[in-house]
């Protein structure tokens, strides 16, 4: 069986400081982990996924994560938020060959100025 | 330009109306789903199919109905019986690739009921 926790349902942060989202997940096969960013009123973006090549997954615009099996944890990071990065987060795990991923609750980024 | 397309972006619906949501794809792929989403629920998978002809229901498939006649067509249907269609809808699909399911989504409709 597979399940995924964001730990966090919102996170604020300063432009220009570093984001942390977590992320842990439960898996009974060896997982696909993926992180989407949503932007109000519009589809799921693909940010980064994990099939167990290198641990450390670097994605698109900055963000980054680091698979941890000892820790069941996938958390995103990024060095420096932008505005931009404003958005709602889900973090997504799939069994190796399911069809049906689970997602995350979804993490609120707050980005300040 | 590859890529998902859902239509329309904004569906209103009267008492007692069924409506249909569009979502085609030009992936070439093999599984499509549709996912319902409410605000601080995330997403909640309504149905999905594998191949053509064949689909199966998710977690929350009472009220809504789909076909799958075309590799790049999953209309989803929300019926007179779905008692709060209220939410906004996103239809993915995913190929059939090995090791790894990565689902590419449309850029969603919401759903108002008048």
């Amino acid at each position: 069986a597979q399940s995924v926790t964001q730990l966090d349902s919102h996170v604020s942060v300063s432009e220009g400081t570093p984001v942390l989202l977590r992320c842990n997940y439960s898996s009974s096969y060896s997982p696909s982990l993926f992180w989407y960013v949503q932007h109000p009123n519009k589809g799921l973006q693909l940010l980064l996924k994990y099939t167990s090549a290198a641990t450390l997954v670097k994605g698109i615009n900055g963000f980054e994560a680091e698979f941890k099996k000892s820790e069941t944890s996938f958390h995103l990071t990024k060095p420096s938020a932008h505005m931009s990065d404003a958005a709602e987060y889900f973090c997504v795990v799939s069994d190796q060959g399911s069809y049906i991923p689970t997602f995350g609750r979804g993490t609120s980024l707050i980005v300040h100025p | 330009d590859g890529g998902i397309t859902q239509s329309p972006k904004y569906l209103f619906r009267k008492e007692g109306q069924n409506v249909t949501l569009s979502c085609e794809q030009n992936l070439n792929h093999d599984a499509m789903y549709w996912y319902r989403q409410d605000p601080g629920q995330g997403l909640r998978l309504i149905y999905y199919s594998q191949i053509v002809n064949d689909f199966q229901k998710g977690d929350i498939a009472e009220g809504y109905s789909v076909s799958r006649e075309k590799k790049e067509s999953f209309p989803l249907t929300v019926t007179s019986a779905q008692k709060n269609p209220t939410a906004f809808y996103l239809c993915a699909s995913s190929s059939r690739t090995r090791n790894q399911e990565t689902q590419y989504f449309g850029p969603g409709t919401r759903l108002l009921v008048l």
